[in-house]
């Protein structure tokens, strides 16, 4: 079966320093990654995907993510943080089937920013 | 295109009790997708239908609860005799069902159990 693991269930930064959220993923063969954000009371917006072509993936709001079947993650950053960006994130997996079915999603990292 | 829309957004009842949600995907989305998540977790998929057929249940689905999607269009997701477990946010997604395809996600129905 299909799992991801996000280390860090709270994560705080400054605003305009680095963001990292980290991802991990188990399976077989190299899945499709995404990673969504959360804001509060609200549903889960795509940031970005990762569908076996390009290992370095650049999504909305200025967040990328790199592919790193060596290390089996997928960590999420942005360069500089910004207060619009506090949120809960989400990384999650699913099979490589060539169409999508359900996603497995991480228990979400909490992202703080703070002036 | 309006997006994925969900009603009720909020529902209280009591134990005991019938509750019916409701999704509308984005138009001429044929994958629909149901997930439930509870506070400080992940969604976590239930069922989802290609078109008017649903194709996969998870065991977290059931007895008690049962999902329609007639025509193929909207979808219903309902639990009967609720306990106070079901409390969550019920979150709904569609897909076009094409090759590496997106689910895009509606607001969610958050549901409290007393």
């Amino acid at each position: 079966a299909q799992s991801v693991t996000q280390l860090g269930s709270h994560v705080s930064v400054s605003e305009g320093a680095l963001v990292l959220l980290r991802c991990n993923y188990s399976s077989s063969v190299p899945p499709y990654l995404f990673w969504y954000v959360q804001y509060p009371n609200q549903g889960l917006q795509l940031l970005l995907k990762y569908t076996s072509a390009a290992t370095l993936v650049k999504g909305i709001n200025g967040f990328e993510a790199e592919f790193k079947k060596s290390e089996t993650s997928f960590h999420l950053t942005k360069p500089s943080a910004h207060m619009s960006d506090a949120a809960e994130y989400f990384c999650a997996v699913s099979p490589n089937t060539g169409t999508a079915s359900k996603l497995t999603f991480g228990t979400g990292t909490r992202l703080q920013v703070t002036l | 295109d309006t997006g994925v829309s969900q009603n009720p957004r909020h529902k209280i009842t009591k134990r005991g009790q019938n509750v019916t949600f409701r999704c509308d995907p984005i138009s001429e989305h044929n994958r629909l997708y149901w997930y439930r998540q509870t506070l400080g977790q992940g969604p976590e998929f239930l069922t989802y239908f290609q078109n008017e057929a649903q194709l996969e249940k998870s065991r977290l689905l059931s007895d008690r609860f049962s999902a329609e999607r007639p025509k193929g269009s909207f979808s219903t997701l309902e639990i009967q005799r609720t306990e106070q477990g079901d409390s969550a946010m019920y979150l709904c997604a569609s897909s076009s069902g094409q090759y590496q395809e997106t689910q895009y996600f509606g607001p969610g129905t958050r549901l409290l159990v007393l």
